[in-house]
């Protein structure tokens, strides 16, 4: 069964720059999941979607970040613009929802803004 | 104060060692226990639940204290393959589902 798919895996920008990140989950899995992680951190979350509804975004910086999930499959996370403290890795990961929450992660984004 | 309080080590063990990992939640709604491993620059990856009742899979035990708010995890008889480091993630059912990692511990094993 393939995993999670995450695309581009490396994207170094200049700050300003618009940047956009895509995943796929796992085949059924309606709960998709974006996290941020910082260099000697966990995870954050940034957004949670059940199918195509975003069902909590209370962690994403609206003023610059933004994700869709149109069809309730792949998704989107995009930055625009890119700030030098956006620098991290971008992990997305599915689950196939409740009562299951294990998670299963992607490889990540890992983004660089000079 | 973090939600998810762990010790980042790292801990230099050899191999055969017997290595403890403690971690410390503060929100009392927390009702799922996890670790995760993630090895450098990789994903995380679930390494095994933690019941109330504590529970083993082979070199790895994790245990539960709900009254302390303390989760642990105990590898025995470590192999240079655990190198990684080790993430303590709760979930707040009060957040439907919404996992809070710890920092994680990350612990090294020497030949």
């Amino acid at each position: 069964e393939a995993g999670v798919v995450q695309s581009p895996r490396y994207k170094i920008i200049e700050k300003k720059q618009p940047v956009a990140f895509w995943c796929n989950p796992i085949s059924g899995h309606n709960t998709l999941y974006w996290y941020l992680q910082n260099l000697g951190q966990g995870p954050e979350l940034l957004i949670r979607y059940e199918n195509e509804e975003a069902v909590d975004d209370s962690q994403l910086p609206k003023d610059r970040f933004s994700a869709e999930r149109l069809k309730g499959v792949d998704s989107t996370l995009k930055i625009q613009p890119a700030e030098l403290g956006d620098s991290a890795v971008y992990l997305c990961a599915s689950s196939p929802g409740p009562p299951t929450d294990t998670q299963y992660f992607g490889p990540g984004t890992r983004l660089t803004v000079l | 104060r973090k939600e998810v309080e762990q010790d980042p080590g790292p801990f230099n063990v050899p191999e055969g060692a017997t290595v403890a990992f403690n971690c410390t939640y503060s929100n009392s709604a927390s009702q799922s226990f996890f670790w995760y491993r993630q090895d450098c620059r990789k994903e995380p990856k679930l390494l095994m639940s933690v019941y109330s009742s504590g529970n083993e899979d082979g070199r790895f035990t994790a245990q539960l204290n709900r009254a302390s708010q303390y989760i642990s995890l105990l590898i025995r008889d470590s192999k240079l393959s655990d190198s990684a480091t080790y993430l303590c993630v709760v979930n707040r059912m009060d957040s439907s589902y919404k996992l809070i990692f710890g920092s994680g511990t990350r612990l090294l094993v020497r030949p």
